[in-house]
């Protein structure tokens, strides 16, 4: 699976928009881009995942760029609950494990 | 919502001690997973498992490690004889299907292992 590379950490003000990067400048033709994320100590919650289009679900957007090397993952009105580490996960199609990095640790800020 | 349950929420062990953890995935799910995360580490993928059988295991998973499905609706993970490193947090995880485009996994909240 390809490698990730995301910042260590980012604040967002509550209400406003989050922006998490991800660089997967290695990705291949059949790896998909996860979004995960672990508030404090829970398990991993699934976001949102993509293969090349833009997604929009009722919690987050992905953005992925036309050559696929990164992508963005959009919280577009940050709240204090959605302080938590998130993990930019490429998975091949044929492999069903999540190989999680260190992530983001994303802290909105009131 | 359904929702992937564990118990116990957390597990006391002497070293040498055998345990097992128990997971119950969402009912129509089909793969199965566990994962650990050992404090202030990342996640890391153990072991994934489907029609009764392990189909992806990582290096960490090794012979003291074995997990089954017992009856229709729990998946668990045993530790034969448990180490101090060992001590962890372990999720458990499922997904309707495995490698394809739509593998999403919804993850339990995990059980915390101590081993003395």
């Amino acid at each position: 699976d390809a490698k990730t590379t995301q910042p260590p950490s980012m604040d967002c003000a509550e209400g406003r928009a989050a922006n998490l990067p991800c660089n997967h400048s290695t990705i291949s033709g059949n790896e998909y881009v996860y979004w995960y994320r672990q508030i404090h100590s829970q398990g991993p919650q699934y976001i949102i995942h993509g293969l090349k289009n833009n997604e929009t679900n009722e919690m987050a957007s992905l953005i992925i760029t036309e050559d696929r090397k990164s992508s963005t993952l959009i919280l577009p009105h940050a709240t204090l609950r959605d302080t938590a580490v998130y993990y930019c996960i490429v998975r091949s199609y044929n492999n069903n494990d999540m190989r999680f990095g260190a992530g983001t640790r994303l802290t909105v800020k009131p | 919502e359904p929702e992937v349950t564990q118990t116990p929420s957390h597990q006391v062990t002497q070293m040498g001690q055998e345990v097992i953890l128990r997971c119950v995935p969402i009912s129509n799910h089909l793969y199965f997973y566990w994962y650990r995360q050992i404090l202030g580490q990342k996640v890391e993928f153990l072991v994934s498992f489907y029609n009764n059988e392990i189909s992806e295991k990582s290096e960490i998973f090794d012979d003291q490690f074995s997990v089954e499905r017992p009856d229709g609706s729990n998946f668990t993970l045993k530790i034969r004889s448990t180490k101090l490193e060992d001590s962890a947090m372990y999720f458990c995880a499922s997904s309707f299907t495995g490698t394809s485009n739509y593998n999403e996994q919804f993850f339990g909240p995990g059980t915390r292992l101590t081993v003395l």
